[in-house]
């Protein structure tokens, strides 16, 4: 039962690099996430796809990309890392009612 | 403003004693929902426990269970006879219901720590 998997499960990067986190679920849920954690705060939504073909901004969207490629997979784009990004990135999925979010192991990524 | 409180940023409990995690919420809508997670130093999310805005019983799921409060605006997780594995980060969330978006609002967490 993989569910939802995230890779890298971890990466450092220089200032100015780029990169992209993958996330692929199994479970054929319509709704995907990207949250940001940071020390000491919730979870923040940088974007979402509520549906394949779609995506909306969340809270934190600055400095980042997505791409929904298909029903199963969202991926999160870097395009130049920046010290403010460092954080632990969570990929979720969800479905239907109560409509309660499928998380990955998270991404911990360090941008020096 | 913010949307969700969680007041204790870290609890000590004894094994076996229940526990109760604070959670309160501001909102102007009727219909929204309620969602506790578990945070194990693994670093994985784990769904707990939801509750409705319109649930009239308090949600239970095994030990856990939510002591809803609508006029007060509180949902807190209640821990029965606590065990060492429940040490973790404890995330209160709400989702508000709008028309073309799901969100969940989240609190900062409340690390609970088991002693033995």
């Amino acid at each position: 039962n993989a569910g939802v998997t995230q890779t890298p499960k971890f990466q450092v990067l220089k200032t100015g690099q780029s990169m992209t986190l993958q996330c692929a679920q199994d479970m054929n849920h319509n709704s995907m996430y990207w949250y940001r954690q940071d020390p000491g705060m919730g979870l923040r939504l940088i974007y979402y796809s509520a549906s394949e073909g779609t995506t909306d901004k969340g809270e934190v969207p600055n400095g980042y990309n997505v791409s929904r490629l298909n029903k199963r997979e969202f991926s999160l784009r870097l395009e130049s890392a920046a010290p403010s990004q460092t954080s632990v990135y969570f990929c979720a999925s969800r479905e239907g009612t109560p409509g309660e979010l499928f998380f990955g192991e998270g991404s911990r990524l360090t941008v020096l | 403003a913010q949307k969700i409180t969680q007041t204790q940023p870290g609890m000590f409990v004894q094994e076996k004693e229940a526990v109760t995690l604070d959670c309160t919420y501001d909102t102007s809508d009727q219909s929204y929902g309620l969602f506790w997670y578990k945070q194990p130093s693994s670093g994985e999310m784990i769904f707990l426990i939801y509750q409705g805005s319109y649930d009239e019983q308090n949600a239970t799921e095994g030990r856990y269970s939510l002591n809803f409060q609508k006029a007060r605006k509180s949902a807190n997780l209640v821990i029965s006879a606590s065990q060492l594995g429940d040490s973790a980060m404890y995330f209160c969330a709400m989702r508000e219901v709008q028309p073309s978006n799901y969100q969940l609002i989240w609190g900062a967490g409340t690390k609970l720590i088991i002693k033995p």
